[in-house]
């Protein structure tokens, strides 16, 4: 069965260092999605990409965060540099379509991130 | 702007008994909502959707507009339904956002 696939699966850094996740989505999945989920709360969507473009990333902090999706498909979320306050749970997820339509999100493992 | 209310971090019952996962939420248009479960160890899945008036692993959640509530249902609760739940929901605009709650750790005990 496919899945979404997502590395590492932990990475411990030092606050003002760049860290970067990747992942890659279903096959054929249009929509990809980069959420980040703080210990206690529910996932928070950061960005959002059909295809290669994104259609939503008001929740990204723009000043350290960034992220592509080149072609299309797998997708590299980075933060530069990183602060104590985003270790997190940062997932992928990815769906058939997205806008406007109603399809289900696959979530990947999701990577753990440390910044001490 | 949407919202997600899940009341109760902790919700622990006995094995047989009723279950009732709160959910309420605040959106201005016609909202499309969600419950995703998260058993140990394994990934966020998606568990119903209130579109579908659907049953599945025995729970079912009604879509009550009056009182803004997505409450998720389940009469006999089994050992194997322990898991973190959260209910989210979808807005209808262009990009297909996902809201979550802040999710509902349901402990079933023997």
């Amino acid at each position: 069965e496919a899945e979404v696939a997502q590395s590492p699966r932990y990475k411990i850094t030092e606050k003002s260092q760049a860290v970067a996740f990747w992942c890659d989505p279903i096959s054929g999945h249009a929509t990809l999605y980069w959420y980040r989920q703080i210990l206690g709360q529910g996932p928070e969507l950061l960005v959002q990409f059909q295809d290669e473009s994104v259609v939503d990333d008001s929740q990204l902090p723009k000043d350290r965060f960034s992220a592509e999706r080149l072609k299309g498909v797998d997708s590299t979320l980075k933060i530069q540099p990183a602060e104590l306050g985003d270790s997190a749970m940062y997932l992928c997820a990815s769906s058939l379509v997205g806008a406007g339509g109603h399809n289900e999100q696959f979530f990947g493992p999701g990577t753990r991130l440390t910044v001490l | 702007a949407q919202r997600v209310t899940q009341p109760e971090k902790l919700l622990s019952v006995f094995k047989g008994a009723p279950v009732e996962l709160k959910c309420n939420y605040s959106y201005s248009g016609s909202p499309e909502l969600f419950w995703y479960v998260q058993y140990s160890r394994q990934r966020l899945q998606l568990l119903l959707r209130h579109i579908s008036r659907e049953s599945i692993k025995g729970f079912t959640a009604d879509l009550n507009k009056g009182e803004t509530s997505f409450h998720l249902k389940k009469p006999f609760a089994q050992e194997e339904d322990s898991a973190m739940y959260y209910c989210a929901l979808q807005n209808t605009g262009t990009a297909s956002k996902l809201t979550f709650g802040t999710g509902t750790r349901l402990q079933v005990t023997l």
